[in-house]
């Protein structure tokens, strides 16, 4: 079965700090891969995604995501976060076929230091 | 814009309550989904609509049914409501139109808290 590891739980970073936050899965066929933030008290909205090509990704608020297919994995980086990037960010993938479901990781907390 | 509903942001309920939460999309898709979200344990999913009349399991469907009478509404039912139901519900939908966006479009969650 598919599954999604985020190894970090909780990353805690001063402002202006570069982030790399951690994803893998686990599925051998061809995917499509997506990153959702979370902020406060807000819904899940989509940050950026990967269905096929340039394998590095750009999304809103400066964050990318490289799909290493070797690695079978989806990091997301920022090169410099700001306080309002205090969330929780979620991975996720998903089969290529248009009615497969998305599996989700467990999420990474991010607390970002004014 | 495209739009997600959840009927209630806040629920309690008591122990063995029968509770519905209710989900409406404007946007025609097809799918719709409801997952929950707890703390370390990212979003798990407890049922799944392809199309009207049409539902699947998730990972997680005891305690749960669902109902999807119309292509817009995805109702989740908790039969006998217990504490350890007490979660974040999100609802989520997405089209399977070819060269569409499959990613999902997210309500804004129901929190339910079962005393």
């Amino acid at each position: 079965a598919q599954s999604v590891s985020q190894h970090n739980h909780h990353v805690i970073l001063s402002e202006a700090a570069s982030l790399e936050l951690g994803c893998n899965y686990s599925y051998g066929g061809t995917v499509n891969l997506f990153w959702y933030v979370q902020y406060p008290g807000q819904h899940l909205q989509l940050l950026l995604k990967y269905f096929s090509g340039d394998p590095l990704v750009k999304g809103i608020k400066g964050f990318e995501a490289e799909f290493i297919k070797s690695k079978f994995s989806f990091n997301l980086r920022k090169p410099s976060v700001q306080w309002s990037d205090t969330a929780e960010y979620f991975c996720a993938v998903k089969k290529t076929s248009s009615a497969s479901k998305i599996i989700f990781g467990s999420g990474t907390r991010l607390s970002i230091r004014p | 814009d495209v739009k997600v509903t959840q009927s209630s942001r806040y629920l309690v309920k008591r122990t063995g309550e029968k509770v519905f939460l209710e989900c409406v999309q404007d946007m025609d898709h097809e799918n719709m989904f409801w997952y929950r979200q707890d703390p370390g344990l990212g979003l798990r999913l407890i049922y799944f609509s392809y199309d009207v009349k049409m539902k699947e399991k998730g990972d997680i469907p005891e305690g749960y049914s669902v109902s999807r009478e119309k292509k817009e509404r995805f109702s989740l039912i908790l039969e006998s409501a217990s504490t350890n139901q007490t979660s974040m519900y999100l609802c989520a939908s997405r089209t399977t139109q070819q060269g569409s966006y499959y990613g999902y479009t997210f309500g804004s969650g129901t929190r339910l808290t079962v005393v």
